[in-house]
């Protein structure tokens, strides 16, 4: 099946800094890609929905400065969490379909720490 | 806008026997319904779609679900859980009135417990 990596798988970061996490389709090109925030024991709560070679759109109450999505070709997004404080610390999914309106495939997910 | 409920945050059951984990949706006509199992620190795995047709639909790892209009369910089941299937399960609903089945919503998950 298809094949979705995100890099890297955890990350420890110190308040203030910046954090940019890939999403990466390996056998197919994905028009779309969606990132997901995911709480500890709690659902996945959809952030953006990225498409190639244009602007992201977020879901409401999602800081779009805050949270910087980029969807530069066919099999790669990524998200940068900008100027990340605690809260932030999170699992962050990224999901990606082979054609519009299509079949999700999902990254390993990406825990995300900051101190 | 739809929305999915699945009523139990935690079920055990014990190694060999029969599950049911339930899945509710709320949506205007006929949605696209999924169901992913999701280990622990790991991504989300497909188990089962369903889009139109057959209303008992087969999935990987011996799992099947039904979709019930009249009931608004679509819950997963499985005749004989193994241990590995240990893990959260989610419920996910998909709009196709926006034309698309990618942009979903998902439940708040039910995790299993099995017990040897």
């Amino acid at each position: 099946g298809a094949v979705v990596s995100q890099h890297p798988s955890r990350v420890i970061c110190k308040s203030g800094t910046s954090v940019k996490i890939e999403c990466r389709s390996l056998d197919f090109q994905a028009t779309t890609m969606f990132w997901y925030r995911q709480f500890p024991k709690q659902s996945l709560m959809l952030m953006a929905t990225s498409n190639e070679g244009s602007k992201a759109t977020y879901e409401q109450g999602v800081e779009k400065d805050k949270f910087l999505i980029n969807h530069a070709s066919l099999t790669l997004s990524t998200l940068t969490v900008t100027s990340a404080h605690p809260e932030d610390s999170s699992f962050y999914i990224c999901s990606a379909s082979r054609l519009i309106g299509g079949e999700l495939f999902f990254g390993e997910g990406s825990r995300l720490t900051v101190l | 806008a739809q929305s999915v409920t699945q009523p139990d945050i935690h079920i055990t059951v014990s190694e060999g026997a029969s599950l049911e984990l339930r899945c509710n949706y709320s949506y205007g006509a006929t949605p696209y319904l999924f169901w992913y199992v999701q280990s622990p620190g790991q991504g989300l795995q497909l188990l089962l779609k369903y889009f139109s047709g057959d209303t008992l639909v087969q999935g990987i790892k011996g799992f099947e679900a039904e979709f019930k209009r009249s009931q608004s369910s679509f819950n997963l089941r499985k005749p004989s859980v193994h241990w590995s299937d240990a893990a959260e399960y989610f419920c996910a609903v998909g709009a196709p009135h926006t034309g698309t089945a990618s942009k979903l919503t998902f439940g708040t998950g039910t995790r299993l417990q099995v017990t040897l």
